[in-house]
C-alpha cells in the first residue's frame, strides 16, 4: 500500500499571502490528486493528474511533482479558501489518500 | 445536475449487517464507473473500492475485501455496498462518488456507527 504523507497538518495563512502544500508518497506514483473539503460538506475535486485544475477552480491554485514528491500551492490566499486539502493517489491499489492539511486564515 | 444520494445509514450493532444505497441521477449511471469511500470521525480518508459500469469488476481495499461488497443496479441507477460484520472501527461517513478523470462528484454521505 502507497503512503502518502502530508505536510504540513495544520496551517495559517494571510490573505494574499502564498501557500504550499506538499504530499510525499511511499513509492513511485503517475500522478497526484487534490481534494477540498469545508467543515460540514463533501469533498471536491480540486487538482487532478498533478496540474490540472477541476472545474471552477480558481488560477491561482496549482500543482506539481513527479515520482514521489508533489506540490499544491495557492498564489495568494484567500478567505474563502480556508478548507482541509487531501492528496490522494490513484495509481496503485488500495488507493489511498493523504492525513489532510488544514489551512485556515490568519 | 449530477446527484448522488446516500442512504442506509444508522446506528449498528457491532457484528451486524448493513446495506448502503446511492441513488444517481443527473447522467448516464450505467457509463460511469463508481467508488466508495469513507471517512473517520477522525477525518482519516479511505478508498473502499470501486465498480466497473456494467457491474463485471470490482476492486476492494484487501482489508475491507472479505467484509464488504459492492454492486450496482443500472435499471434503478443505484449503487450498494453491503457491510457484514461490522465492527467499531467501521464507524464513519460513507460517500458515493463516480469515477470520472478523478472522483468528480460526491454524495453528501451517509453516517454509520457502530455500538453496542
Amino acid at each position: 500500500e502507497i503512503v502518502l504523507t502530508q505536510s504540513p497538518t495544520t496551517m495559517a495563512a494571510s490573505p494574499g499571502e502564498k501557500v504550499t502544500i506538499t504530499c510525499r508518497a511511499s513509492s513511485s506514483v503517475s500522478y497526484m490528486y487534490w481534494y477540498q473539503q469545508k467543515s460540514g460538506a463533501s469533498p471536491k475535486p480540486w487538482i487532478y493528474e498533478t496540474s490540472k485544475l477541476a472545474s471552477g477552480v480558481p488560477d491561482r491554485f496549482s500543482g506539481s511533482g513527479s515520482g514521489t514528491s508533489y506540490s499544491f500551492t495557492i498564489s495568494s490566499m484567500e478567505t474563502e479558501d480556508a478548507a482541509t486539502y487531501y492528496c490522494h493517489q490513484w495509481s496503485s491499489t488500495p488507493f489511498t489518500f493523504g492525513s489532510g492539511t488544514k489551512l485556515e486564515i490568519k | 445536475e449530477v446527484q448522488l444520494v446516500e442512504s442506509g445509514g444508522g446506528l449498528v450493532q457491532p457484528g451486524a449487517s448493513l446495506k448502503l444505497s446511492c441513488v444517481a441521477s443527473g447522467f448516464t449511471f450505467s457509463d460511469y464507473w463508481m467508488s466508495w469511500v469513507r471517512q473517520t470521525p477522525g477525518k482519516t480518508m479511505e478508498w473502499i473500492g470501486d465498480i466497473k459500469y456494467d457491474g463485471s469488476y470490482t476492486n476492494y481495499a484487501p482489508s475491507l475485501k472479505n467484509r464488504f461488497t459492492i454492486s450496482r443496479d443500472n435499471a434503478k441507477s443505484t449503487l450498494y455496498l453491503q457491510m457484514s460484520n461490522v465492527r467499531s472501527e467501521d464507524t464513519a461517513t460513507y460517500y458515493c462518488t463516480r469515477v470520472m478523470y478523478t472522483l468528480d462528484y460526491w454524495g453528501q454521505g451517509v453516517m454509520v456507527t457502530v455500538s453496542s
